[in-house]
């Protein structure tokens, strides 16, 4: 089985600019949550998709969005990005229903420059 | 405001022994916890959860204690081997289904042969 994968791994940005990361589930699951790892505020939540709908939402400016596709595969995208942005970004799938572990891709190394 | 904190940033243990591991919370919502190792490069890995409704739960070498009326959970493993060392988080869900995990800041274990 499949683990969860995130393309790309590593990313450089400039200032300004827009960025989309992408997160394909695990087979069969249909929760994908986001996560922000940076050495300052750890891991943090962004937002979760269930069935393509925003199903929770973490403390985040609008700047961060995202999306999920009828196969469960998500994006999310960072707009103007600023260098307080650099940061592991993670991505968690889950089969969805209660007490069920979630299982994490190897992330996106974003470095803003 | 940290929700959840490890409150140990490191901890080196002698292999065979035991490695204790813990965790605090303030957020009495919460009702659903698990623990996580990271290692460099990776995204985290799943071990172990505990749902509020119970005091422990034990798979393989790993057991995990929870003491709600303390806001603390720990996280044992016995023995340790070299191969455990990694950072380790906790974390916590406040609806039983895992979702919006808030994540303590972790503990590095090294465990020296």
């Amino acid at each position: 089985k499949a683990g969860v994968t995130q393309t790309p791994r590593y990313l450089i940005k400039t200032r300004g600019q827009q960025v989309t990361l992408s997160c394909s589930p695990i087979s069969g699951h249909r929760s994908v949550s986001w996560y922000q790892q940076t050495p300052g505020q750890g891991l943090q939540f962004l937002f979760e998709y269930f069935s393509e709908t925003q199903r929770n939402k973490g403390n985040f400016p609008g700047r961060f969005s995202g999306r999920q596709f009828s196969n469960s595969r998500s994006e999310m995208n960072v707009s103007t990005l600023e260098l307080g942005d650099s940061a592991l970004y993670l991505c968690a799938s889950r089969w969805g229903g209660s007490g069920t572990e979630a299982f994490f891709g190897q992330g996106t190394r974003l470095t803003v420059v | 405001d940290q929700q959840v904190k490890q409150n140990s940033p490191s901890l080196s243990v002698q292999e065979g022994r035991i490695s204790i591991l813990n965790c605090d919370y303030t957020n009495s919502m919460f009702d659903y916890f698990l623990w996580y190792k990271k290692y460099p490069a990776e995204g985290p890995t799943f071990l172990i959860s505990i749902s509020s409704i119970k005091d422990k739960n034990e798979d393989g070498r790993f057991t995990v204690f929870l003491n709600k009326s303390a806001k603390h959970l720990s996280l044992h493993i016995v023995p340790s081997q070299p191969g455990d060392s990694a950072v380790y988080f906790c974390a916590a869900s406040e609806d039983n289904a895992g979702n919006m995990l808030t994540f303590g800041g972790g503990t590095r274990l090294m465990v020296k042969p």
